[in-house]
């Protein structure tokens, strides 16, 4: 039982390329959530999806772009990477009546 | 404006000493209010969950309460044990559509044998 997981666990771009993080969970949640997580500060929701096919934006979307082509999967997409896009990025998924749970993290090295 | 502050920023303590961390929130209107552990490197991982009418709740040796009127949490560690060294994050429902949330800074604790 995976739970919830991300991919890759550590990068570090150059500014202005491009990447995408991938979010998979085996828990059938409906929710899928991506945060980034900054020293000092809680954890900020970037975008976040209520089901396949939708997404919708957060506290911090800008720079970003997210999918949801199918259930299990949650992408992340960096267009063209800033060095303030550097940070540790969170993907939580969730049932309509269960807790979050949480992957492992991606650390994200903007150069 | 909705907000989560938690109390203190770091802890240390000894092994085996009890402890507690506070959480003041802004958030309305309230939904719930859950605790998370952060071990370093790790993603957080659910302890409790309290709704409004729900004024304590304990998962082994930790011992959430709720105080809803003044908007005011506090997580009891009992017992501390040096894997309990971690960050433990507040977060704070509010009803809407799907609930939204806002997460604390965390408090970092540190606990030395």
């Amino acid at each position: 039982n995976a739970g919830v997981t991300q991919t890759p666990k550590f990068r570090v771009l150059k500014t202005g390329q491009s990447m995408t993080l991938l979010c998979a969970q085996d828990m059938n949640h409906e929710y899928m959530y991506w945060y980034r997580q900054d020293p000092g500060m809680g954890l900020r929701l970037i975008h976040y999806s209520v089901g396949e096919g939708t997404t919708a934006k957060g506290e911090v979307p800008d720079g970003y772009n997210v999918s949801r082509l199918k259930k299990q999967n949650f992408l992340l997409g960096l267009e063209s990477a800033a060095p303030s896009q550097t940070s540790v990025y969170f993907c939580a998924s969730r049932g309509r009546n269960t807790e979050a749970f949480f992957g492992q993290g991606t650390r994200l090295t903007v150069v | 404006k909705n907000q989560v502050e938690q109390s203190p920023q770091s802890l240390i303590i000894l092994e085996g000493k009890n402890c507690t961390l506070q959480c003041n929130y802004t958030v309305s209107p309230f939904s719930n209010l859950r605790w998370y552990k952060q071990d370093t490197g790790r993603g957080p991982v659910s302890l409790t969950i309290m709704t409004f009418s729900e004024n304590t709740k304990s998962n082994g040796r930790y011992t959430a309460t709720l105080d809803a009127d003044t908007k005011q949490s506090s997580l009891h560690i009992t017992a501390s044990q040096l894997s309990d060294s971690a960050s433990y994050i507040c977060v704070v429902a509010w009803r809407t559509s799907y609930d939204k949330v806002i997460f604390g800074p965390g408090t970092s604790l540190s606990v030395i044998p």
